[in-house]
């Protein structure tokens, strides 16, 4: 079956704009999650949806970055006035289900590029 | 100091050997323990998956968790150029989101 699908794989900004990032999880699966990944670093936690609401946002850098869940499937990761430090991969996974000792699975990432 | 510790190498090994990947975390709630592979330009995948402390092997990769130490390997056998890839450690303690190390990026020499 389909996996993790993230748009657009790539996206050059300037800085001061506006972003928005796309996440199609897996069907079915009510958990998703964002990360970040810095160059040579692993995945940073920023926030995870349990259905439609955000049941942990804490690791959300700060006021800048949003994300929404509206119909508890597709997610959209919003950062406002980028900054050349949001450069980074920013990946989107689903589990089946929220709770202890759920699979995630990614998806290829975006990669984000602020000039 | 990270929750997490892993080397980054990077490690280059011939084709054939064992290869071994190690991190140790501080964190002692800590309780489920994953490897994942990632190559380049592509988002993780998950490799193996152990609960508690224990080994668990599957194919030619082996997990070993030892929560006394605080400390998780994985070994491969037999490592072939396809295994090339950056291996990252991952953890959580129950609660979903999951705690990476920085990953190790490895090569296989042919």
């Amino acid at each position: 079956g389909a996996g993790v699908s993230q748009t657009p794989s790539n996206k050059v900004t300037e800085k001061g704009k506006y972003v928005e990032l796309r996440c199609d999880p897996i069907s079915g699966h009510t958990a998703l999650y964002w990360y970040r990944q810095s160059l040579g670093q692993g995945p940073e936690f920023l926030i995870y949806f349990q259905g439609t609401g955000a049941a942990d946002d804490s690791g959300l850098p700060n006021d800048r970055f949003f994300a929404v869940r509206p119909e508890g499937s597709v997610s959209t990761l919003k950062i406002q006035r980028t900054e050349r430090g949001d450069s980074a991969v920013y990946l989107c996974a689903s589990s089946p289900r929220g709770g202890a000792g759920q699979t995630q699975y990614f998806g290829p990432g975006t990669r984000l590029l602020v000039l | 100091q990270k929750e997490v510790e892993q080397d980054p190498g990077p490690l280059s090994v011939p084709e054939g050997a064992i290869v071994s990947l190690n991190c140790t975390y501080s964190n002692s709630a800590f309780q489920y323990f994953m490897w994942y592979r990632q190559y380049s330009r592509k988002g993780p995948e998950l490799l193996m998956y152990t609960y508690s402390s224990g080994n668990k092997e599957d194919g030619r990769f082996t997990a070993q968790v030892d929560k006394s130490s605080k400390y998780i390997s994985l070994f491969i056998r037999d490592s072939q150029p396809s295994d090339s890839a950056t291996y990252l450690c991952a953890m959580n303690q129950g609660a979903q989101k999951l705690v990476f190390g920085q990953g190790t990026r490895l090569t296989i020499n042919p």
